[in-house]
């Protein structure tokens, strides 16, 4: 079975500090890996998504997440949050252990103190 | 582009009542999906359909049916509505599976009391 964890419900940083939002996954086989940003009272919106080339992927508003084999992760980071990405994070995998459908996690709320 | 759009946006229910939810797609994308999101539990897939006439359980289905009778549309219902369904909606689409990413409607949030 396929799954996806996302460690830390809640998360704060400073206005201008790194951003690092853990996300693991379990698969016998590589998956392809998502994530996904809520604003408050909308939909989700895709940021990036791994799909077994590089294995370093670069988003939209300057968020990159790293696919890691060895430690079954895919951390999305950014090097100076601003005001602007308060928000819920989601991460998501896909591939042949899930049927193809998506599984998300939990969710990571991001807090920017100003 | 419209994307995905989801009528209605809110609604109150009173127990025991019905009433359905509408997902529209104009991208002409041939899978579609219906999630309930609720506090602490993220995202979970309740019915979802792989083209127009099909449909399929996801991982919550009990309580709601839904129909693909247009590629555009998917249809949520609720039979018989309970606290428990209170919760925020969301309608997806994808052009496939696998490494297509969703494209989410801005959901429908339901309160039954």
């Amino acid at each position: 079975a396929q799954s996806v964890t996302q460690l830390g419900s809640h998360v704060s940083v400073s206005e201008g500090a790194l951003v690092l939002l853990r996300c693991n996954y379990s698969s016998s086989v590589p998956p392809y890996l998502f994530w996904y940003v809520q604003y408050p009272n909308q939909g989700l919106q895709l940021l990036l998504k791994y799909t077994s080339a590089a294995t370093l992927v670069k988003g939209i508003n300057g968020f990159e997440a790293e696919f890691k084999k060895s430690e079954t992760s895919f951390h999305l980071t950014k090097p100076s949050a601003h005001m602007s990405d308060a928000a819920e994070y989601f991460c998501a995998v896909s591939g042949v252990d899930t049927g193809n459908q998506f599984y998300f996690g939990t969710g990571t709320s991001l807090t920017v103190i100003p | 582009n419209a994307g995905v759009t989801q009528t209605p946006k809110f609604r109150v229910l009173k127990t025991g009542q019905s009433m359905t939810l509408l997902c529209a797609q104009d991208m002409n994308h041939e899978y579609m999906y219906w999630y309930r999101q609720d506090p602490g539990m993220g995202l979970r897939l309740i019915h979802y359909s792989v083209g127009e006439g099909t449909t399929a359980k996801g991982e919550v289905p009990d309580g709601y049916n839904v129909s693909r009778l247009k590629k555009q549309n998917f249809l949520l219902g609720l039979e018989s509505a309970a606290p428990s369904q209170t919760s925020v909606y969301f309608c997806a689409s994808s052009r496939g599976s696998g490494n297509y990413g969703y494209t989410f409607g801005s959901g429908t949030r339901l309160t039954v009391v």
